[in-house]
């Protein structure tokens, strides 16, 4: 079945620095699908890319789509306390999928002040 | 707006006891997913439904069952609870393909 690897599991940053974390699927897919979840908390939807090559920004934020729609990444610029959290990539294989995301095992952040 | 609303919240079951989970959302949705998650492991599809009266499994079925009987809610089911279903639940729902899926705030299950 679908597999969807992300690396690194944990990733310890100072404010200021940046972060990025990458995602690999082990199939095409239709789009993949970026969540946050606050230590705590629930996944909360950043992000959705659908098109080959996609780029979007959301502020400090960057998310990139492969060319192959195979892997992603999303990128933090100059982090701060309040990107503390799990970051998730999530797969959708499209077709008759209903939806169903294969989820990344997600990458810890943590900000140290 | 509520979104999503799981119950309960917490709950410390023994083994070989059953339970019930419930999953309701107020926003119209078509699909609704049952999700367990584990340290290193992400989020993991139990089973999921594409509408009133359907359900289909996902990648972990074995040991739970699901009805959705009315469109806002899904039920998910223990018969037999095991320490290995020692997980955090979450459910999830979404307007229809290519949309968000929006989680509720989850159930921590613990299985002695």
């Amino acid at each position: 079945g679908q597999q969807v690897m992300q690396i690194p599991q944990y990733q310890h940053v100072q404010e200021g620095e940046d972060f990025t974390t990458y995602c690999n699927s082990s199939t095409t897919l239709s789009n993949i699908q970026w969540y946050k979840q606050r230590p705590g908390g629930h996944p909360v939807f950043l992000i959705q890319l659908v098109k080959s090559g996609e780029v979007k920004k959301q502020k400090r934020l960057t998310f990139q789509f492969g060319e192959a729609k195979k892997n992603s990444s999303l990128h933090i610029t100059a982090t701060q306390t309040t990107d503390v959290g799990t970051y998730f990539c999530a797969g959708d294989a499209g077709g008759t999928s209903y939806g169903k995301l294969t989820f990344g095992q997600g990458t810890i952040l943590t900000v140290h002040p | 707006n509520a979104g999503v609303t799981q119950t309960p919240k917490f709950r410390v079951l023994k083994t070989g006891q059953s339970m019930t989970l419930l999953c309701a959302q107020d926003m119209n949705h078509e699909y609704m997913y049952w999700y367990r998650q584990d340290p290193g492991m992400g989020l993991r599809l139990i089973h999921y439904s594409v509408g009133e009266g359907t359900t289909a499994k996902g990648e972990v079925p074995d040991g739970y069952n699901v009805s959705r009987l009315k469109k806002q809610n899904f039920l998910l089911g223990l018969e037999s609870a095991a320490p290995s279903q020692t997980s955090v639940y979450f459910c999830a729902s979404m307007r229809g393909n290519n949309q968000p899926q929006h989680f509720g705030d989850g159930t921590r299950l613990s299985i002695l």
